[in-house]
């Protein structure tokens, strides 16, 4: 079992819809939460860190259930801009390394 | 501000071929990574740095050598080409542990192996 899954899509939504994005992991102890956004052919960036208070950025808002090792993207009012590969990304206990999830692809359609 | 830079951008090699992939960051920051991106799997941590002097192996390091003599360099050696390590390589930097701050990616380098 991988250490953090995502299911790969690709998702492909109209712009304005709303769409969701989730995300497991296994080591419960693990430390910190993020989601990162990549570009085709580019390097990965920071969206967004996750808190168990869940946590929101414009239009998007990150939740994170720790009970159930459960971490999602949620994005509204989807633009063409949003067209990317989404990133879950944990620590470990220690803090010190990332594991990446394999990313979930998103299309946004006119 | 450059951030964190590679080089090359490209690069293609033999099967036994040894290269040093180069990395860079003028942020002043304590820790700097290594990882290889395949299709379908993420971004796989090689080596890191908690600074100058110091390193560690990530979750697959074998095939990979590391050294930091400075804050600002963190170069990645390939000992001996082989072709599973056809990949993209990003370096990476931040001012702190990986859980305390972002971590600012550099543009990789696309690497085959023949």
């Amino acid at each position: 079992r991988k250490e953090v899954e995502q299911d790969p899509g690709p998702f492909n939504v109209p712009e304005g819809a709303t769409v969701a994005f989730n995300c497991t992991y296994s080591n419960s102890a693990s430390q910190s939460f993020f989601w990162y956004r990549q570009d085709c052919r580019k390097e990965p960036k920071l969206l967004m860190s996750v808190y168990s208070s869940g946590n929101e950025d414009g239009r998007f808002t990150a939740q994170l259930n720790r009970a159930s090792q459960y971490i999602s993207l949620l994005i509204r009012d989807s633009k063409l801009s949003d067209s990317a590969t989404y990133l879950c990304v944990v620590t470990n206990n220690a803090g010190n390394m990332l594991t990446f999830g394999g990313g979930t692809r998103l299309m946004v359609k006119p | 501000n450059a951030g964190v830079t590679q080089t090359p951008k490209f690069q293609v090699l033999k099967t036994g071929q040894s290269m040093t992939l180069q990395c860079a960051q003028d942020m002043n920051h304590e820790y700097m990574s290594w990882y290889r991106q395949d299709p379908g799997m993420g971004l796989r941590l090689i080596h890191y740095s908690v600074g100058a002097g110091i390193t560690d192996q990530g979750e697959v390091p074998n095939g990979y050598n590391v050294s930091r003599s400075t804050t600002e360099d963190f170069p990645l050696r390939l000992l001996s080409a082989a072709p599973s390590q056809t990949s993209v390589y990003f370096c990476a930097s931040q001012a702190a542990g990986p859980g305390t701050d972002t971590q600012y990616f550099g543009p990789g380098t696309r690497l085959t192996v023949l």
